[in-house]
């Protein structure tokens, strides 16, 4: 939705297997986010990109998270060996331009379960 | 500790009903966002707030930046406008969201 492409829409796996979720920003732009959300509950900060940098990750839970934006365009959310607490609806928004007064377009999700 | 808080969680709302949900924020902000999450999931913004009230068709969103508190309006409220709505504050480039408020509309 929004111009922000998510894939796949959902994603079943089992402990301990990797997972990469995909963000395509399709509009562009600067600055792309990466969330999860619990049910019931708003969405979480995990890291944000302006362009290729990754300028803050302070919300990845622990070292099996990691995210990557190589070309300013198309990030992956990569979780090794997951665990069943892993499991939520992985979100990314993009906002186009750097200044504060732009709004966040969302993507409709990846939702992860662990089994 | 949440650095931003909704009430009420949850509402329920005879259809015509002019309905409010409240925002509440403890740190310093560049803007609020309201944004609508659908019962299929996907979110869409609403309204961005830094200053005074905006309105868009039946929504109407305020924020009192020295009381640091938004209240979003609906008026004339309807079945498709149930859905869960959440406060979201910015602070550098980092956001922070309150857990919603379940909204539903009963014809």
């Amino acid at each position: 939705g929004a111009g922000v492409s998510q894939s796949p829409r959902y994603k079943v796996t089992k402990r301990g297997q990797d997972v990469a979720l995909r963000c395509d920003p399709i509009s562009g732009h600067v600055s792309l986010y990466w969330y999860r959300q619990a049910l019931g509950q708003g969405p979480e900060f995990l890291t944000y990109f302006n362009y290729e940098a990754q300028q803050d990750k302070s919300g990845l839970p622990n070292d099996r998270f990691s995210a990557e934006r190589p070309e300013g365009s198309i990030s992956t959310l990569t979780i090794q060996r997951t665990e069943q607490r892993d499991s939520a609806m992985y979100r990314c928004a993009r906002i186009p331009g750097q200044k504060e007064d732009q709004p966040q377009h969302f993507g409709d999700g990846t939702r992860l379960s662990i089994l | 500790k949440n650095e931003v808080e909704q009430s009420p969680q949850n509402l329920t709302a005879q259809e015509g009903e002019f309905i409010t949900i409240n925002c509440s924020y403890s740190v310093g902000i560049s803007a609020l966002h309201w944004l609508q999450q659908h019962p299929g999931g996907g979110i869409v913004s609403l309204f961005m707030l830094s200053s005074g009230k905006k309105k868009h068709g039946r929504l109407i969103a305020t924020i009192n930046i020295q009381e640091k508190h938004s209240s979003l309006h609906i008026t004339a409220s309807h079945p498709r406008d149930s859905a869960v709505y959440i406060c979201a504050v910015r602070t550098g480039n980092q956001f922070y969201f309150g857990t919603g408020t379940s909204l539903t509309v009963i014809p």
